[in-house]
């Protein structure tokens, strides 16, 4: 059991390029997330998807988006970056509504 | 407004020392409540939640949390603190809708052999 895997580890961007940070998880959980913590910012919510074919916004969707064909799979799409998307991403999924969250390591994105 | 604040943004402890993490929060109504351990490089983990019942709550690794509602509070404790603890925790409130909760900044925890 792999739990919540996330590709890549980290990556350098240039203004105005765009990529996909894949997301996985092998627990057949319905609900992931998509998360972004900025130092001594806590987590922020990007999007969550309740089960495949099915997607929200959270509190921080601006420039990303998302889609959830599977229910493995999660990938967050960056289209423009720019260098206020600089931060650290989590991937997490769960059962449920108050459920435990299982987070993957996260991807470390720096756009210059 | 919904929010949580973990007052302490660092604390350092000796090993073997006792540790209480402090977790406030504001919400409409009684959230449900968890703590978070973050290992350097890692991904967020659980340690406990607490939903309803004994507010008193055991998580792994040895560590408890008490639930006040009285003073809007969660705040984390373990009685003996070992080296492997040194981490950032994370306080996090939530009601019944995935896009309510809330994490708080984090409390970095460095541990003194």
């Amino acid at each position: 059991n792999a739990g919540v895997t996330q590709t890549p580890k980290f990556r350098i961007l240039k203004i105005g390029q765009s990529m996909t940070l894949q997301c996985t998880q092998d627990m057949n959980h319905n609900y992931m997330y998509w998360y972004r913590q900025d130092p001594g910012m806590g987590l922020k919510l990007i999007y969550y998807s309740v089960g495949a074919g099915i997607t929200d916004k959270g509190e921080v969707p601006n420039g990303y988006n998302v889609s959830r064909s599977t229910t493995e799979d999660f990938p967050l799409r960056l289209e423009l970056a720019a260098p206020s998307q600089t931060s650290v991403y989590f991937c997490a999924s769960s059962t449920g509504v108050g459920e435990t969250q299982y987070f993957g390591p996260g991807t470390r994105l720096l756009v210059l | 407004a919904q929010s949580v604040t973990q007052p302490d943004i660092h604390i350092t402890v000796s090993e073997g020392a006792s540790l209480e993490l402090r977790c406030n929060y504001s919400y409409g109504a009684t959230p449900y409540l968890f703590w978070y351990v973050q290992s350097p490089g890692q991904g967020l983990q659980l340690l406990l939640k607490y939903f309803s019942g004994d507010t008193l709550v055991q998580g792994i690794k040895g560590f408890e949390a008490e639930f006040k509602r009285s003073q809007s509070s969660f705040n984390l404790r373990k009685p003996s603190v070992h080296w492997s603890d040194a981490a950032e925790y994370f306080c996090a409130v939530g009601a019944w809708s995935p896009d309510k909760v809330i994490f708080g900044p984090g409390t970095s925890l460095s541990v003194i052999p």
